[in-house]
C-alpha cells in the first residue's frame, strides 16, 4: 500500500522566516511527487517532481526530490501571511495513472 | 474557465438519508476522482475512474457508490448517510497519462447529524 508521511504536522512562524516542509513516501513504481497548497477551499497545484525533474523553483518557493531517500522538501523563504495554508504532498505510482496518494498535510501559520 | 465544478457546496443530512454529489469537468480529462478530507488525515481516495466506463475503489470506498455518467461527469452517492461520513468531499480530474497533476473542485462540506 502506498504511503506518504509529512512533517511537521503544523508550524507557526513569523513573517520573513524561512520554512522547510518534509515529505517521505513509499510507493510501488514511483512516477511523480506533487505539492499542493490549500487555503480555504480546493488544493491548488504548486510543483510536480519526477525522475527527470528533481528540483523546481517558483519565486520564494522551491522543492527538491531525493529519490535515494524517498523524500522531498518544500522550502519557502521570506514567508508572508499569505503563505498561511495547508501544504499537501502526494505521490503517483503503480499502474493507476494519475491516482494520487496524499500525506496528512502540514498546517503553516505565518504571523505578521 | 470553469475547470472542475461540484454541487452542492454545503449539505446537511440526517442519518440514513441518501444523496448524490455531482461533479463535472470541462477540461476533456479522462480520469476523475473523489476524495474526502478529514482533519489531520489529508485527502483520502474514495473512488476513481481512469476513463469513461470504468470505476475502481480507492482507500475508503465503504458506504459510497459512484457513477461515471460520461466523460465530463462523475457522481458520488451516499445511500444511507452515517455521521462518520461527515467530511469535506473533493472531486478532481486529470489527464490519463503517466505523469499528470490533478485539478480539484471547490469541495462539498457535508454534515450528517
Amino acid at each position: 500500500e502506498d504511503k506518504v508521511v509529512q512533517s511537521p504536522l503544523s508550524l507557526v512562524v513569523h513573517e520573513g522566516d524561512t520554512v522547510t516542509l518534509n515529505c517521505s513516501y513509499e510507493v510501488t513504481n514511483f512516477r511523480s511527487l506533487l505539492w499542493y497548497k490549500q487555503e480555504k477551499k480546493a488544493p491548488t497545484f504548486l510543483f510536480m517532481l519526477t525522475s527527470s525533474g528533481i528540483e523546481k523553483k517558483s519565486g520564494r518557493l522551491s522543492s527538491i526530490l531525493d529519490k535515494k531517500e524517498l523524500s522531498s522538501i518544500l522550502n519557502i523563504t521570506a514567508t508572508q501571511t499569505g503563505d498561511s495554508a495547508i501544504y499537501l504532498c502526494a505521490v503517483t505510482g503503480g499502474t493507476s495513472y494519475g491516482k494520487l496518494t496524499f500525506g496528512q498535510g502540514t498546517i503553516l501559520t505565518v504571523h505578521p | 474557465n470553469a475547470g472542475v465544478t461540484q454541487t452542492p457546496k454545503f449539505q446537511v443530512l440526517k442519518t440514513g438519508q441518501s444523496m448524490t454529489l455531482q461533479c463535472a469537468q470541462d477540461m476533456n480529462h479522462n480520469s476523475m476522482y473523489w476524495y474526502r478530507q478529514d482533519p489531520g488525515m489529508g485527502l483520502r481516495l474514495i473512488y476513481y475512474s481512469a476513463s469513461e466506463g470504468t470505476t475502481d475503489k480507492g482507500e475508503v470506498p465503504n458506504g459510497y457508490n459512484v457513477s461515471r455518467l460520461n466523460k465530463r461527469e462523475f457522481s458520488l452517492r451516499l445511500e444511507s448517510a452515517a455521521p462518520s461520513q461527515t467530511s469535506v468531499y473533493f472531486c478532481a480530474s486529470s489527464e490519463k497519462r503517466e505523469i499528470s497533476e490533478a485539478f480539484f473542485g471547490q469541495g462539498t462540506r457535508l454534515t450528517v447529524v
